[in-house]
Order: C-alpha cells, then structure tokens, then sequence
C-alpha cells in the first residue's frame, strides 16, 4: 500500500526557511492531492496546505505568505518550504494523502525552530 | 478562522458506548458534508476513521460511526474497547474564501 516519508533538518534557526520533502511509495503521486499538516508540541492540527499531481496549489491562509508547496513527479516526491520561521513554527510536520480527507499520512518529523 | 469545539476528554467503560461532538459553524460544518475524523494514540500519525460525515475506510471497525445535526458533528463509538483509547479530530472543510479545513480541539478518549 502507498507509504509516505517526511525527510528534512530537524533544528531550523529563527527567520530561516524550514524545507521538507515528502517521497511516497508503493504507488503513484499522479492523480492525487497531497497535503502538509502540521502539529505543536502537545497541541492540535492545522492544515497548512495542498498541491495537485500538476501542480495546483491551495494554502491556510494564516500561512500563505510564507508557503510554497511544488511537486516532482518523476521522483514521486512533494516539498513544503516555510520561509522567516519563529519558534511558533515549532511543530511535527506531517505529509499525507488527499484534501477532503487525509489517508494515509507519513510518520511525521519534528522540527524545531531554535538560535 | 477558528478551530471547531470538542470536548477535552471523554471517558468510558469497556463494552459502553460514546459520543464525541464536534461544534463548528455554518460557515463550515454545517455547511458541507465533508466532516472527517481521525485517531491519534500518543506519538503516532493520525489515522482517517470517518470522511464525508458518515462513511467508513476500508479496515476500520463498523463500532465507529459519524453523524451531523446542524452545525455540530458527532462520532459515536460503541463497545468501547481498550484500544480505543486514543485522541480524536474532527475536521472539516471551511470553504475557499476562509483556512479550506479547520480542525477541532481533539477529545482525549479515556477507557476505564
């Protein structure tokens, strides 16, 4: 069945761009919307946004201005790039499947936004 | 756009059945019926229990239901069993002019 992965650093320092990218296996990205959520220490979810297999975007407003979400099709991968990050960017950033509903996700990855 | 009100914890005995609520607006749920729900046990990724409202993932136990009244959605769980234990999430879809998918506080299910 499809697998999601998040890789990327796990300390980002403040006002620097958090990059992560996402690789999925055991099927195709085409086709599909894939989506990045994240998650705070001990706290809720929050949608950050979605990418079509062509490339269509939609972003949380809340985050707009700082979020680019692109798509490689040929290594069947998406990226999240979060730029002037602070330490409320502190999060499990998670990657998944789907915009109406989101299945399956990847194991996540912390990242940690310190000096 | 805020996020949808739940409950901080719900509790129950093994074999007993609960509810969970999810209070949104009619800006978002109760506007689409695009209401999902995920678990989440400590240090796991969520897991997809209910999409668009009412409907099942392929896998997931048929004690797991999802409903909606108005601008309030519900997931009922029936003979409660000690892997239910579990965080839960609504979600729902909040339109394109506002945060697309706002999701709930989560409700920390206890099993006595």
């Amino acid at each position: 069945q499809v697998q999601l992965q998040e890789s990327g650093p796990g300390l980002v320092k403040p006002s620097e761009t958090l990059s992560l990218t996402c690789t999925v296996s055991g099927g195709s990205i085409n086709n599909y919307y894939w989506s990045w959520i994240r998650q705070p220490p001990g706290k809720g979810l929050e949608w950050i946004g979605y990418i079509y297999f062509t490339g269509s975007t939609n972003y949380n407003p809340s985050l707009k201005s700082r979020v680019t979400i692109l798509v490689d099709t040929s290594n069947n991968q998406f990226s999240l790039t979060l730029n002037s990050v602070t330490a409320a960017d502190t999060a499990v950033y998670y990657c998944a499947r789907g915009a109406n509903w989101f299945e399956p996700w990847g194991q996540g990855t912390l990242v940690t936004v310190s000096s | 756009q805020s996020a949808l009100t739940q409950p901080a914890s719900v509790s129950g005995s093994p074999g007993q059945s609960i509810t969970i609520s999810c209070t949104g607006t009619s800006s978002d749920v109760g506007s689409y019926n695009l209401v999902t729900w995920y678990q989440q046990h400590p240090g796991k990724a969520p897991k997809l229990m209910i999409y668009e409202g009412n409907k099942r993932p392929s896998g997931v136990s048929n004690r797991f239901s999802g409903s909606k009244t108005g601008n309030t959605a519900y997931l009922a769980i029936s003979g409660l069993q000690a892997e239910d234990e579990a965080d839960y999430y609504c979600c729902s879809y909040a339109g394109s002019s506002t945060s697309f998918y706002v999701f709930g506080t989560g409700t920390k299910v206890t099993v006595l």
